[in-house]
């Protein structure tokens, strides 16, 4: 299984929701990436888990709250958003955490957000 | 000004066709550096990985080539199919970069009848 799955597709949410992305992969995977993709430019990265410890953090604003439950799960809580949030979040997860031209990442189909 | 730059910007081809994508790069020191593909509204599929050492690198109708010197890295698609519209991103590994990858600013790609 070469896949990471990603849900929902699409989620629709308002500023005072809370809701959470899903990331899964079954690949034995040790570190796992969320990003972010706004139309038209390219992923921006927002944070590295690596052996289920966050290891990255990209300045992302506290609104944006990661979770690693275990090796294969990755989630996204998200709460109090802003419209301009909206945009691709896209999960990825690499054998380990290092950039070496074997160590591969493996991008999830990505979920949809929309905040209005 | 971006670390990694990409050219043209958006291009249209026929089916059929080949077609070449740049990717000028300015990061270093050079780890390896990777093409991927995205079709829209999905997470980008890896094409080719090169390290600083390798010169070409091949993925059925995909060929990508690098200059480390120059720095300066291209991707041929030969005989384009209708499905291989899509963005094409090369992305730059450079061992000071923290654990980060280096995006371009991609290409985006349409095939036409």
């Amino acid at each position: 299984d070469t896949e990471v799955t990603q849900t929902p597709k699409h989620l629709v949410m308002g500023m005072t929701n809370k809701k959470s992305l899903k990331c899964e992969q079954h690949m034995g995977h040790r570190a796992m990436y969320w990003y972010k993709q706004k139309a038209k430019k390219p992923p921006e990265l927002m944070f590295v888990y690596s052996y289920e410890k966050l290891s990255i953090n990209e300045s992302v604003p506290s609104r944006f709250s990661p979770e690693c439950p275990n090796s294969s799960l990755l989630n996204l809580h998200l709460h109090a958003l802003q419209p301009e949030d909206s945009a691709l979040y896209l999960c990825a997860s690499s054998q380990s955490g290092g950039l070496a031209e074997y160590n591969e990442q493996f991008f999830g189909p990505g979920t949809r957000l929309t905040v209005l | 000004k971006n670390q990694v730059e990409q050219s043209p910007q958006s291009l249209i081809i026929l089916e059929g066709k080949n077609c070449t994508l740049q990717c000028n790069y300015t990061v270093s020191p050079f780890s390896n550096l990777r093409w991927y593909k995205q079709d829209t509204g999905r997470g980008p599929v890896s094409l080719t990985i090169m390290t600083f050492s390798e010169n070409t690198k091949s993925n059925g109708r995909y060929t990508a080539t690098l200059d480390a010197d120059t720095k300066q890295s291209s991707l041929h698609i030969t005989a384009s199919q209708l499905s291989d519209s899509a963005s094409y991103i090369c992305v730059v590994i450079f061992t000071g970069g923290g654990n980060k990858l280096t995006f371009g600013t991609g290409t985006q790609l349409k095939v036409e009848l």
